[in-house]
């Protein structure tokens, strides 16, 4: 069973491009999170998607950013426009229906550098 | 706001010494408690956590955590440090108010062990 899969690993992007970063939840997991980590800072909540519905996206910047989960195929978060402010680790984790984190297992992250 | 606080961004020890890493959370509901470890250039790995039940958690490695509502702690301890276990060390809360939904993490501290 292989874990959260990530990509890509590493991502440059110049300013006012767009970036996509795609997570594969683990197999029979249907609830997926995205954390954003800053330089020398903790991880922050995004968005909690399930199959086909946002559940929370109160960590979400408002504008630029956005995250869908389809029926079929990875979990997208999508950043339009990019700014050096993005440049950040972003960790995607996947959970078994109605166990949230207390069985989430992490990806490895997308690490973005916006030049 | 839920929040946690990890004393302390680095914390040295020598091979072979107590491991102590310190968090304190607020919140007047006791939440689900975690701690994660991250190597460099890594996602985040479940050391252990805290639901319900025994307040003396074992987790991986040889970590253990202790739960103690009156202190608001959930501090991380090992007897013996190994070279190994150099990482960065991320305690994190699940708050009841989010239906245990997020986890709120504190800004890390990481572990440096010398020979």
């Amino acid at each position: 069973n292989a874990g959260v899969m990530q990509n890509p690993r590493h991502l440059v992007r110049r300013r006012g491009q767009e970036a996509r970063l795609r997570c594969s939840p683990m197999k029979g997991h249907s609830h997926v999170y995205w954390y954003r980590q800053l330089p020398e800072e903790g991880l922050k909540f995004m968005v909690y998607l399930q199959k086909e519905n946002i559940i929370d996206e109160s960590g979400m910047p408002k504008e630029r950013f956005s995250a869908e989960f389809p029926k079929e195929g990875p979990s997208i978060l999508r950043i339009q426009q990019v700014v050096r402010g993005d440049s950040a680790a972003y960790f995607c984790a996947s959970s078994p229906p109605d166990r949230g984190p207390t069985e989430a297992f992490f990806g490895q992250g997308t690490r973005l550098t916006v030049v | 706001a839920q929040s946690v606080t990890q004393l302390g961004s680095h914390v040295s020890v020598s091979e072979g010494a107590l491991v102590l890493l310190r968090c304190n959370y607020s919140s007047s509901v006791p939440p689900y408690l975690f701690w994660y470890v991250q190597y460099p250039n890594q996602g985040l790995q479940l050391l252990l956590k805290y639901t319900t039940g025994a307040t003396l958690v074992k987790g991986i490695n040889g970590f253990e955590a202790e739960f103690k509502k009156s202190e608001t702690s959930f501090h991380l301890t090992k007897p013996s440090a190994h070279m190994s276990d150099a990482a960065e060390y991320f305690c994190a809360v699940s708050p009841m108010n989010t239906g245990f939904q997020k986890l709120v993490f504190g800004t890390g501290t990481r572990l440096l062990v010398s020979p």
